[in-house]
């Protein structure tokens, strides 16, 4: 088991760029989470799927902010346009309902 | 409203020596969780009590869970220089199909050698 794969690991982009982060999640897990982790605000939850439909996107800050699931096996969070503020660790994590949260290892996203 | 508020929010102790951080949260739960973090990684699950139980041991750590009080703690006994991390609480609420896990800020906990 590779657990939740992320990529790319690092990204450094210019304001106004488009931003598509991309996640695998464990085999058979039914549920993918993105979150984003800044010093100030911690670890948000941006959105979460169950069986690939979006439950709850209520923590995506804005229109810009993106997220698909087109099968089981991906997912992409996309950001367009891309802001400095938008700078910060962006998390994908999948379980089984009820079970715990496996994280990737996060895409460290630096706009400048 | 913010679920898994952790307290202390930074913890220094001397290695050998106990940690306990504590975490309250706000609705009604189904189970709580504590995870760990290390610089530059992902969250590591760590262990979970069901909202039927009210203590929980695996190897050095300790969890006991109030419902009625809303409240966990997290003990770690003789702790390590490689217990440095940052510790969180999640909580996955009752009545939620999804159950979405929502984080605090957590406890950065530091263990000096």
């Amino acid at each position: 088991d590779a657990g939740v794969i992320q990529s790319p690991r690092h990204e450094v982009t210019e304001m106004g760029q488009e931003v598509t982060l991309r996640c695998k999640p464990i085999s058979g897990h039914n549920s993918l989470f993105w979150y984003r982790q800044t010093m100030m605000r911690g670890l948000e939850l941006l959105i979460y799927f169950n069986n690939n439909v979006p439950i709850d996107d209520s923590g995506m800050p804005e229109d810009r902010f993106s997220a698909k699931m087109p099968n089981a096996s991906f997912s992409t969070l996309k950001i367009q346009p891309s802001e400095p503020r938008d700078s910060a660790v962006y998390f994908c994590a999948s379980r089984e309902s009820g079970s715990p949260l496996h994280f990737g290892n996060g895409t460290r996203l630096t706009v400048t | 409203s913010q679920q898994g508020e952790e307290d202390p929010q930074a913890l220094s102790i001397q290695e050998g020596e106990n940690a306990t951080m504590n975490c309250s949260y706000k609705t009604s739960i189904n189970n709580l969780q504590w995870y760990r973090q290390n610089s530059g990684r992902g969250l590591v699950h760590l262990i979970l009590i069901r909202s039927n139980e009210r203590e929980k041991h695996s190897g050095r750590l300790r969890v006991t869970l109030d419902t009625s009080k809303k409240s966990s703690s997290l003990l770690i006994t003789a702790s390590r220089a490689a217990d440095t991390a940052s510790y969180f609480c999640a909580t996955d609420a009752l009545g939620q199909g999804a159950q979405k896990l929502v984080f605090g800020q957590g406890t950065r906990l530091t263990i000096n050698p």
